[in-house]
């Protein structure tokens, strides 16, 4: 079975600080793949990024940063210089093959609270 | 472009009753998906569908009905609503082109109150 972790239920920064999310998974599958998405307050889910089980470059966008660790089943996300307009549900997702169709699990998210 | 929708956007029902929410998307995905969030559950998947006519369970479907006679359209039923049915219910849809990393695009949401 696939199981993806968010153990940081909550967390509160202050506007500018750097905040890592982290993300853990399960799988057997050598297959996968790996998503973040935002939910903002307004209720949206916001597709962020996602990346393969044979890419282990970590990622750069602007203020965002992917750590991808396949030794440690790990796919951390980082906010830099964090602002007010990052406060929201951040959830990780794992999508592997299932019987020629595809299901994926998402965690429970992580409530990320920026204060100004 | 309106991509995703759902409706209605706010549901108040009561327990017993028939509720059916409704889903459309305009980008001819194959996929689409149904899930509920709920405090300290996260996202899980009630049913998704891989094509029209073509549809199976995800982790929570008990209570739940699905069907998909066309590409555009995946409704919701709950045939009989409970009050642990009250959540917030998500519709997402993604392309597939055989690769199993495609990306969701999800609804506005649900809002559903059984009393």
């Amino acid at each position: 079975a696939q199981k993806v972790t968010q153990a940081q239920t909550e967390i509160s920064v202050v506007e500018k600080e750097d905040v890592t999310l982290d993300c853990v998974y399960e799988t057997r599958d050598t297959t996968y793949y790996l998503f973040w998405y935002k939910q903002p307050p307004s209720g949206e889910l916001v597709f962020l990024i996602r990346r393969n089980s044979f890419d282990e470059q970590n990622e750069i966008s602007g203020r965002y940063s992917w750590n991808f660790q396949k030794s440690t089943s790990s796919f951390n996300f980082t906010i830099t210089a964090s602002q007010v307009v990052d406060s929201a549900v951040y959830f990780c997702a794992l999508s592997r093959e299932s019987g020629g169709s595809y299901i994926p699990t998402f965690g429970r998210g992580t409530s990320l609270i920026v204060h100004p | 472009d309106a991509g995703i929708t759902q409706s209605p956007r706010y549901k108040i029902t009561e327990t017993g009753r028939q509720v059916t929410l409704m889903c459309h998307q305009t980008w001819s995905h194959s996929y689409m998906f149904w899930y509920r969030q709920d405090l300290g559950h996260g996202l899980r998947l009630i049913y998704y569908s891989a094509a029209a006519d073509i549809t199976d369970k995800g982790e929570v479907p008990d209570g739940y009905v699905v069907s998909r006679s066309k590409t555009e359209n995946f409704p919701l039923t709950l045939e009989s609503a409970t009050r642990s049915q009250t959540s917030v219910y998500f519709c997402a849809s993604s392309e597939s082109r055989g690769d199993i990393g495609e990306t969701q695009y999800f609804g506005p949401g649900t809002r559903l109150l059984v009393l």
